[in-house]
């Protein structure tokens, strides 16, 4: 069964701030984040193992919850840049393929 | 090679057509994965193959699909008897240890079955 995430869309101006979730039915190993940008293959920017760790890249950071089978992306001070689908890919045990959300729209504009 | 390559990156078949979809995942990835995605849609899971064990094919969608990765590398993705729902970007993509690592996908291969 798929991840839900939430919200469907966004819309941001630039330097706001935004939050993606991404919630499971099942028991979690890994949360996985991608950024797809229109026409291009999605790119890779984190993964989290359970543990409840929490990465971040410069302005974005993700949380891992195990108990709650949920994670979220933080995006900060948002650039042009960030604009994409983001999807998020989870894995119930190690070494399994990703299971991955209906993704989540974000548009950054001037 | 640098990374993931996929081949053709587009193709337009009739309806009924065998087609054949190519993956050159990135040297020394053991993992090799599958996926489809429809038009503002996500990825769908098709097939993944991990080192020289045996494929885990649950996801795909019927037998009229197939998949086989030779010699541990290159992968064929074959669709028989294309149908217009087939109609989709199927993306490849190569991790090192599907463990802790990312996937690193193609560009995928855009399918118009007409």
């Amino acid at each position: 069964q798929q991840p839900v995430q939430s919200p469907q869309a966004v819309i941001l101006r630039e330097g706001e701030d935004a939050v993606i979730n991404c919630s499971s039915s099942k028991a979690l190993y890994s949360v996985h984040w991608y950024r797809q940008k229109h026409g291009e293959a999605p790119v890779f920017l984190m993964i989290l193992l359970k543990g409840g760790e929490q990465k971040g890249h410069e302005k974005i950071s993700a949380s891992f919850n195990e108990k709650k089978q949920q994670s979220s992306l933080y995006l900060t001070a948002s650039q042009l840049s960030y604009s994409g689908t983001y999807f998020c890919g989870t894995g119930p045990n190690a070494g399994n393929m990703l299971t991955f959300g209906g993704g989540t729209r974000l548009m950054v504009k001037p | 090679g640098a990374g993931v390559s996929q081949s053709p990156s587009n193709k337009v078949t009739e309806k009924g057509k065998d087609v054949e979809l190519r993956c050159d995942p990135i040297s020394g990835h053991t993992a090799l994965y599958w996926y489809r995605q429809s038009l503002g849609q996500g990825l769908e899971f098709l097939i993944y193959f991990q080192g020289n064990s045996a494929p885990d094919k649950s996801g795909l969608p019927s037998d009229r699909f197939s998949a086989e990765r030779t010699g541990g590398s290159v992968s064929t993705l074959t669709i028989q008897r294309t149908q217009q729902e087939d109609s989709a970007v199927y993306l490849c993509a190569s991790s090192s240890r599907p463990k802790n690592y990312g996937y690193t996908f193609g560009s995928g291969t855009r399918l118009t079955v007409v």
